[in-house]
């Protein structure tokens, strides 16, 4: 069975750091590239980061590019969204998500997600 | 602003059909397989039709999809008052190299 289990979610003053981990099971973890999805309160889903099976070619969404960074650790099954310089507009709720390929796909498989909170 | 536009909400009767659009451009849907999901609050977002028309195992046939040039639509057939949800359809923009939502249908069952 797929799990996709979030850690480190929590309140954080603006400029702060934090580090989001997911932890992966039930699948060839180098198989496939994951991917972070957050919503906002009152939003939609926004699709933050990805990266490919191999931890090569990670992508970013224009609000996050230069300030969030997307590693996966292969020998711990584990995903990570480093996130720095953080805005009140970063506030959300942030999902890991399985892609159903290498490199891309569509997301078969979601975590519950973890809250961020970016507030003084 | 989404990259993907889709109508704010949707409504109709228990038993009814309804259609969800979603419009994109060339360098998403117009080349790029489009997926949508289901997302109840709380919980995690379900994956409801990829590559444009196809159903995951378990997801019932009263869902379908269709794409055509840029736009895509989500079909649901014999509304159940558990469809009430938000929909959302996704895919890769190539220009952009990230991937793109929807800003999200939704769907009330009267």
């Amino acid at each position: 069975e797929v799990q996709l289990l979030e850690s480190g979610g929590g309140l954080v003053q603006p400029g702060g750091s934090l580090r989001l981990s997911c932890a992966a099971s039930g699948f060839t973890f180098g198989s496939y590239a994951l991917t972070w999805v957050r919503q906002a309160p009152g939003k939609g889903l926004e699709w933050v980061s990805g990266i490919s099976g191999s931890g090569g070619s990670p992508y970013y969404a224009d609000s996050v590019k230069g300030r969030f960074t997307i590693s996966r650790d292969k020998p711990k099954n584990m995903v990570y969204l480093q996130m720095n310089g953080l805005r009140a507009e970063d506030s959300a709720v942030y999902y890991c998500a399985k892609a159903s390929g290498y490199s891309y796909g569509f997301f078969d498989y979601w975590g519950q997600g973890i809250l961020v909170t970016v507030s003084s | 602003q989404s990259v993907l536009t889709q109508p704010p909400s949707v409504s109709a009767a228990p038993g009814q059909n309804v259609t969800i659009s979603c419009s994109g451009s060339s360098s998403n849907i117009g080349i790029n397989y489009v997926s949508w999901y289901l997302h109840l609050p709380g919980t995690a977002p379900k994956l409801l039709i990829y590559d444009n028309n196809k159903r995951p195992s378990g997801i019932p046939d009263r869902f379908s999809g269709s794409q055509s040039g840029t736009s895509a639509t989500l079909g649901i057939t014999g509304l159940q008052t558990g469809d009430e949800a938000d929909y959302y359809c996704g895919t890769w923009d190539s220009s952009l190299s990230a991937g793109v939502f929807g800003g999200g249908t939704k769907l009330t069952v009267l």
